[in-house]
């Protein structure tokens, strides 16, 4: 099974709101990721929590706040955000140590910043 | 800085053909790559990792290594329609760096 889930699927919120993005796995990984994806780019990574313990890209804006309650779970809280925000979300999750660290991506959630 | 460079296409191929994806990386240490197809608007999916010089082969689909050149290739034999996607190589030392991605497009 490697299966990443993702909630919501769609999500619209306007500049002012706060909304956080789940993102849950049960394969016993140990690091999980965020990626954000901008249309016809590649994925660029914002946060990965391995073995609990959180690297920042340091480009990503204060306004995404992750958190890691357990090593299933893995949320991105949105405050203030601005339209330019609005692409693809995306979890990953891998086992998070050796060479075949292989990275397994949930759906992703479509965000639109009104 | 590290760097993973695709060739940007896009690339069309008539079904029943081979579709040859090309990507090289920058960083001469790097040892695990990874090819994920992603259809559009939705999430990318892992189609093959390769980690050891030479060809290594799943079904239709076959990564090549040549950490000498730092080149990775995928080739898809009997392209399908439904291989019609973006296809992005990746590299990870340290963290996972993705190319810019192949647009292929299989014509019927």
């Amino acid at each position: 099974d490697t299966e990443v889930t993702q909630t919501p699927k769609h999500l619209v919120m306007g500049m002012t709101n706060k909304k956080s993005l789940k993102c849950e796995q049960h394969m016993g990984h140990r690091a999980m990721y965020w990626y954000k994806q901008k249309a016809k780019k590649p994925p660029e990574l914002m946060f990965v929590y391995s073995y609990e313990k959180l690297s920042i890209n340091e480009s990503v804006p204060s306004r995404f706040s992750p958190e890691c309650p357990n090593s299933s779970l893995l949320n991105l809280h949105l405050h203030a955000l601005q339209p330019e925000d609005s692409a693809l979300y995306l979890c990953a999750s891998s086992q998070g140590s050796g060479k075949a660290d292989t990275q397994y991506f949930g759906p992703g959630t479509r965000l639109t910043v009104l | 800085q590290k760097e993973v460079e695709q060739n940007s296409g896009p690339l069309s191929v008539p079904e029943g053909a081979i579709a040859s994806l090309n990507c090289t990386y920058s960083d001469r240490v790097s040892q695990s790559f990874f090819w994920y197809r992603q259809y559009s608007g939705k999430s990318p999916e892992l189609i093959m990792s390769i980690y050891s010089n030479g060809d290594k082969e799943d079904g239709r689909f076959t990564a090549q290594l040549n950490k000498a050149s730092q080149y990775v290739s995928l080739l898809i034999r009997d392209s399908q329609p439904s291989d019609s996607a973006t296809y992005l190589c990746a590299d990870l030392s340290g963290q996972l760096t993705f190319g810019s991605g192949t647009q292929l497009t299989v014509l019927p």
